[in-house]
């Protein structure tokens, strides 16, 4: 079967640096998406990786490792706002969305 | 920006009812698509469509059915709503230009069934 994992919950604190790591088995590659989704709202695009190595948007980063099945999202200078759930969704041989559980980043000062 | 519309927040439906839910994108977008989101679970595809009249069952289709009259709407049809459809409903759109195009999402319809 096809099986994205992230963790369920994360806490870190105002200022600081927090990685979210995903592992993915998936009947091939074709990309991996990030995306961000704030509590009763929609979510949105944050990153798509589909070569290995990390790929850098102001305060967050994604990195992909394909041979590894493997991905994290690293967000720096963190912000309340980043209170949020992260999803990691990956592409299969067949083009179709495979989807993580999400992520919850809660934020403390 | 892409801006994807559901016609309701929240919704409460008693079991038996016939329910719709609207969803209009105004990007000219090609694709749409129905999820639902349930606590401790990822996006679960629905139905999807690649053009106008045209839709796909995505990984569960039971117990719902789509329409696709005009490109800017797609409409998710419960025909016989149970409580177990009680979830979070999200709509998403996206150009056709390559495979990897990312999602615009609208911001979700709840729904109760009671």
């Amino acid at each position: 079967g096809q099986n994205i994992d992230q963790p369920t919950e994360m806490t870190a604190t105002e200022g600081a640096i927090v990685q979210i790591n995903c592992t993915y088995q998936t009947s091939g590659f074709n990309g991996l998406f990030w995306y961000q989704q704030h509590a009763g709202e929609a979510p949105t695009f944050l990153s798509y990786n589909v070569l290995d190595g990390l790929e850098e948007k102001g305060r967050f980063s994604s990195f992909l490792s394909r041979s590894k099945g493997y991905s994290y999202l690293l967000l720096k200078e963190l912000q309340m706002k980043d209170s949020a759930s992260y999803l990691c969704a990956v592409t299969d041989s067949n083009y179709q969305l495979i989807w993580g559980a999400g992520t919850k980043l809660i934020i403390k000062p | 920006d892409v801006k994807v519309t559901q016609s309701s927040r929240y919704l409460v439906k008693r079991t038996g009812e016939k329910v719709f839910l609207e969803c209009v994108q105004d990007m000219d977008h090609e694709n749409m698509f129905w999820y639902r989101q349930d606590p401790g679970l990822g996006l679960r595809l629905i139905y999807f469509s690649y053009d106008v009249k045209m839709k796909e069952k995505g990984d569960i289709p039971e117990g719902y059915s789509v329409s696709r009259e005009k490109k800017e709407r797609f409409s998710l049809i419960l025909e016989s709503a149970s409580t177990n459809q009680t979830s979070m409903y999200l709509c998403a759109s996206s150009s056709a230009q390559g495979h990897n195009s990312p999602l615009h999402f609208g911001n979700g319809t709840r729904l109760t069934v009671t």
